[in-house]
């Protein structure tokens, strides 16, 4: 069965540091994965996804991905913060098998402090 | 385009009572699939429906069930409430059915007394 988790429950940062929340999946074959931030009170904003390819993935809002597969990890990056960051971040992993189902991790809160 | 609707917003329902939610697609769309969000457990998928067709269901109770229209529309329902499926229902919409990138309502807010 597919697993994500994300071993975080609260991240903290300074406004202009930089960011890392870690995200480590459990599956067989080679996962879709996603990145999604909610604001409270919001549905879910996709920030970026893998699928294949480049292992470096982009994003919007200044988020990068890193798709490493020798540690089932894929941890979302910012180089340098922003107050309007502060959010809940959740990974999710899919595959061909189901559909459009996504498996999420348990999600990481932002804090922003100035 | 517009993006992906959900009515209503809120609902306060008590227990024993039945709820349908109701969810509009990004135009287009084909596929839309509905998540239960709880501070226990998190985000969890409920189901998922394609051509009006259920392709994926989540470990829920047959209380929980959905439908599909012929233009996209999907409705959930929620028959003989309890007070744990106090939670927020969230739709996504997809071009198809193959891991396409998911676009995610607003949620609906249902609160169960």
């Amino acid at each position: 069965a597919q697993s994500v988790t994300q071993p975080d429950i609260h991240i903290t940062v300074s406004e202009g540091a930089s960011l890392e929340l870690r995200c480590n999946y459990s599956y067989g074959a080679t996962p879709y994965l996603f990145w999604y931030v909610q604001s409270p009170g919001q549905g879910l904003q996709l920030l970026l996804k893998y699928f294949s390819g480049d292992t470096l993935v982009q994003g919007i809002k200044g988020f990068e991905a890193e798709f490493k597969r020798s540690q089932s990890s894929f941890n979302l990056r910012k180089p340098s913060v922003h107050w309007s960051d502060a959010a809940e971040y959740f990974c999710a992993v899919g595959n061909l098998e189901y559909g459009n189902k996504l498996v999420f991790g348990a999600g990481t809160i932002l804090r922003v402090k100035s | 385009k517009a993006g992906v609707t959900q009515t209503p917003r809120y609902l306060i329902k008590t227990r024993g009572q039945q709820v349908t939610l109701s969810c509009s697609p990004i135009s287009g769309h084909r596929s839309v699939s509905w998540y239960q969000q709880t501070p226990g457990q998190g985000l969890q998928f409920l189901f998922e429906y394609f051509s009006e067709t259920q392709r994926n269901k989540g470990n829920f109770p047959g209380r929980f069930s959905g439908r599909q229209f012929s233009n996209s529309r999907s409705e959930m329902n929620v028959s003989t409430l309890e007070l744990g499926d106090s939670a927020l229902y969230l739709c996504a919409s997809s071009l198809n059915a193959q891991q396409e990138t998911q676009y995610f309502g607003p949620g609906t807010r249902l609160l169960v007394l």
